[in-house]
């Protein structure tokens, strides 16, 4: 069972409100990631986090916070955000931590599809 | 020079054709290596590895080639059911995988 869970699957709200995404393995991956995609680009990392720490920030706006409450669970709030933060987030895990090699390959979910009003 | 580059495409081919998916990457540090199938409004899926030996999975084969920092793809037999973008993937290192833009393959009938 290769499958990680993401919920809700399409979210709109206004730029005052608070809301999460969450995101769910249960597969025992180390690494778990947040990625942001917008129409017709790849995916840009976000967020990762191995062993339950957050190991990788790219810089990204604090109105986005994440959150590892366990090796399972994934989460991302979302706060006072701009229409041009409306893409696909899509939520990966992979079975390694910081290593390379075999174990790296990531296994996304379906994605939460964002709208900013 | 960007990290991972891929030929956009389309590249628009009949079924039953064979087609050819080329990707380059600059750092030589990276130390693993994927193509992922993404359908329009859907998450990436994991197509591949790619190992230094080759690998084939049945109408898919992918190599590589370290010295020239250079990934392919080859499907044969092309499906209907194969149109979609592929994505050239590349780890680095610390988790961390850097995406081609993709190459969007339209198989016709």
């Amino acid at each position: 069972d290769t499958e990680v869970t993401q919920t809700p699957k399409h979210l709109v709200m206004g730029m005052t409100n608070k809301k999460s995404l969450k995101c769910e393995q249960h597969m025992g991956h180390r690494a778990m990631y947040w990625y942001k995609q917008k129409a017709k680009k790849p995916p840009e990392l976000m967020f990762v986090y191995s062993y339950e720490k957050l190991s990788i920030n790219e810089s990204v706006p604090s109105r986005f916070s994440p959150e590892c409450p366990n090796s399972s669970l994934l989460n991302l709030h979302l706060h006072a955000l701009q229409p041009e933060d409306s893409a696909l987030y899509l939520c990966a895990s992979s079975p390694g931590g910081f290593t390379g090699g075999k174990g790296t390959e990531a296994f996304f979910g379906q994605g939460t599809r964002l709208t900013v009003v | 020079r960007k990290e991972v580059e891929q030929d956009p495409g389309p590249f628009n081919v009949p079924e039953g054709a064979t087609v050819a998916f080329n990707c380059t990457y600059s750092n030589s540090a990276s130390q693993s290596f994927f193509w992922y199938r993404q359908d329009c409004r859907k998450e990436p899926k994991l197509l591949m590895s790619v190992y230094s030996s080759g690998n084939e999975d049945g109408r898919f084969t992918a190599q590589l080639n370290r010295a020239s920092q250079y990934i392919s793809l080859l499907i044969r037999d092309s499906k209907l059911s194969d149109s979609a973008t592929y994505l050239c993937v590349v780890n680095s290192g610390y988790s961390t995988l850097t995406f081609g833009k993709g190459t969007m393959l339209l198989v016709s009938p």
